[in-house]
């Protein structure tokens, strides 16, 4: 079955730590996103690449790095720099060049900082 | 910048009591509406999209619309498996992001 895989489900950081969180996906699709959601709020952009090797950043950037060596692959880091990072993250992909554009997501990791 | 509001923030229905939620939106040259129903936990699962004003989709329960301004999900008879959250975000001719509005959080009682 084509997808988007996420991993882990859930995911602890300690204070100070970096963690990375998993983004793969089999649909053949150009763009890749990552966005964060926080309790009863709409999602917010963090970063997205359109292509291979390329990515930009969203509204929300500071505190996270991401990389797009692979086209199924678009790992998000969360780096000790972010003062916040207890949300629900999920990551999208979706086809920006052709006709239909919508994103289709995967089932989301829940950072919890402890 | 583009803007997307949804209301209200909460519904609570009776099963089978039919109604409307609001997504109002300002984008500069819209290129598609998107609505999503997102279940506690889980990722946002694609409904509708809607390219231009005038234009309406359906699916079992739901109906979407959308004029210059907004767009409205309607949702006739709902039952219990209706509850979610529902999620409408706005695409830009310029660009391929999505800007969401913060949902509606719909509960239907039996």
């Amino acid at each position: 079955d084509g997808g988007i895989t996420q991993s882990p489900k859930y995911l602890f950081r300690k204070e100070g730590q970096n963690v990375t969180l998993s983004c793969e996906q089999n649909l053949n699709h150009d763009a890749m996103y990552w966005y964060r959601q926080d309790p009863g709020q709409g999602l917010r952009l963090i970063y997205y690449s359109q292509i291979v090797n390329d990515f930009q950043k969203g509204d929300i950037a500071e505190g996270y790095s991401v990389s797009r060596e692979k086209k199924e692959s678009f790992p998000l880091t969360v780096t000790s720099a972010q003062k916040n990072p207890t949300a629900f993250y999920l990551c999208a992909s979706s086809t920006p060049f052709r006709a239909n554009t919508e994103a289709f997501f995967g089932q989301g990791t829940r950072l919890t900082v402890v | 910048e583009d803007q997307v509001t949804q209301s209200p923030e909460a519904l609570r229905l009776q099963e089978g009591e039919s109604s409307s939620l609001n997504c109002s939106y300002t984008v500069s040259g819209l290129r598609g509406l998107f609505w999503y129903r997102q279940d506690p936990g889980k990722g946002p699962e694609f409904l509708f999209t809607l390219y231009s004003a005038g234009e309406e989709k359906e699916k079992e329960r739901l109906k979407a619309t959308l004029t210059k301004k907004e767009s409205f999900l309607h949702i006739t008879a709902p039952k219990p498996e209706d509850s979610a959250t529902y999620l409408c975000a706005v695409q830009a001719r310029a660009g391929n992001m999505l800007t969401f509005g913060g949902g509606t959080r719909l509960m239907v009682k039996p």
